[in-house]
């Protein structure tokens, strides 16, 4: 079975720390990883998406890829609390997203 | 501004009534979506529409029917819909199938 995990958390940060999140898939042979920030009561939001080993960045967020670990991690720098809500990882499997079940995060002033 | 609309954004039914949720994207994508989530819950594929062939999840239960009238319109139709199927249901689009989806704001259906 094909499988996106995550730690549910709630992950807590202090204003201005970084935060990290993961995520691990079981799919080898997946291609394409995305990061979606969904406030309570709303739709999900396009973070990043990487396709490559390595990292890739976008202003105060980081995206890594490690593809022989099967590994995705979102790095958010100089974490607001606007920041706190819960993070979605999407892996594309046989040409759809499978999301895993979100990491809640909680950013304190 | 979203683009990928969807109407309404929030609808209470009763389980003998017939309604459609609607969803229309902007962005010129070849595929869309429906979604399912309930709370504190990943969001769960029910259908893609992508190059006109439509795919159905078969956990799926019949009740819940898309319709593709074009490539920029995809609904859904519920009828004799059950209290558990309350719920957030996010329309998306994508480029292609496997892309970066974008989803509308969500239609929060309340089933009594």
């Amino acid at each position: 079975q094909k499988e996106v995990e995550q730690n549910s958390g709630p992950l807590s940060v202090p204003e201005g720390a970084i935060a990290s999140l993961n995520c691990t898939y079981s799919d080898r042979g997946s291609q394409s990883f995305f990061w979606y920030r969904q406030y309570s009561g709303k739709s999900p939001e396009l973070i990043m998406f990487i396709y490559s080993n390595g990292d890739k960045e976008d202003g105060r967020f980081t995206a890594q890829l490690n593809k022989a670990s099967q590994y995705v991690s979102l790095l958010i720098r100089d974490s607001q609390p606007s920041d706190s809500a819960t993070y979605l990882c999407a892996v594309n499997m046989d040409s759809t997203l499978t999301f895993g079940k979100g990491t809640m995060l909680l950013v304190s002033p | 501004d979203t683009e990928v609309t969807q109407t309404p954004k929030h609808l209470v039914m009763g389980m003998t009534n017939k309604k459609s949720l609607k969803c229309e994207q902007h962005m010129g994508h070849r595929a869309m979506y429906w979604y399912k989530q309930k709370a504190k819950k990943p969001p769960e594929l029910m259908f893609v529409y992508s190059y006109e062939k439509l795919s159905i999840n078969e956990s799926v239960p019949s009740r819940f029917s898309p319709e593709c009238p074009n490539s920029s319109l995809l609904n859904l139709h519920l009828h004799a819909l059950q209290p558990e199927d309350s719920a957030l249901y996010l329309c998306a689009s994508s480029q292609g199938e496997g892309g970066e989806l974008f989803f509308g704001e969500g239609s929060r259906l309340t089933v009594l």
